[in-house]
């Protein structure tokens, strides 16, 4: 069955300590795993698709990257305004439809 | 580039009555929309699949009489809740998918806020 799952649920760091997220998964042919960062009460904001082992892909203090059975957000010297939930979702092979994890609830203290 | 809308951002109702959500791709056509639910402090829930002029598709127990979805267009589809009722008080929030490069990739609606007295 396929499945995703995220760690940690919830994450407090103090402004300028970088960490990552974790989204491991299992899916039956892996056609792209998507990362995004939701705010309370809005939509997810779209933020990178990775498709194959070994690509990453970076926006300012975040980087993506992936593996065969997992990816990784590295949020690097994060600020404030870099708290919010990440999702991360895979797509399978023959379908359009995302699988979704539960999130990483973020919070940066300042 | 690839932003979505929907409309209205959040509606109350009364029990019974119908409401309708719309969500459009602002600058982009979008050739499959989909439709989520979220619960608080939940992930997404997948509702239904919409394809440009066919049948939604709609996941395992959901209610398509419940829950009618049109995709009268390349940039619009709409969700109607039927005779709503307080259970069905959710965040409702729609993506679409690109016909051009990146077609993988979903973008998402800011969400409307459903509450149903």
């Amino acid at each position: 069955e396929d499945q995703v799952t995220q760690s940690p649920e919830a994450l407090r760091l103090q402004e300028g300590e970088s960490s990552s997220l974790n989204c491991s998964y299992t899916v039956s042919g892996l056609r792209g795993l998507f990362w995004y960062r939701q705010d309370p009460g809005k939509g997810p904001e779209f933020l990178f698709t990775l498709y194959s082992a070994g690509e990453e892909k970076e926006k300012e203090r975040l980087k993506a990257t992936l593996t065969k059975k997992e990816s990784f957000l590295h949020i690097t010297a994060p600020k404030p305004e870099d708290s919010a939930t990440y999702l991360c979702a895979v797509q399978g092979s023959g379908t359009y439809k995302y699988i979704f994890g539960t999130g990483t609830r973020l919070k940066v203290l300042a | 580039g690839a932003v979505v809308s929907q409309h209205p951002s959040w509606v109350i109702c009364k029990s019974g009555t119908s409401v309708k959500i719309e969500c459009r791709s602002l600058d982009f056509q979008a050739t499959t929309m989909f439709w989520y639910r979220q619960f608080p402090k939940q992930s997404l829930m997948l509702m239904a699949t919409s394809n440009e002029g066919s049948k939604a598709t709609y996941e395992q127990g959901v209610e398509k009489d419940k829950f009618l979805i049109n995709h009268a267009s390349l940039t619009l589809s709409t969700l109607t809740v039927t005779s709503a009722h307080p259970e069905d008080s959710s965040f409702y929030i729609c993506s679409a998918r690109g016909t051009s490069e990146n077609t993988d990739t979903q973008y998402f609606g800011p969400g409307t806020r459903l509450t149903v007295l």
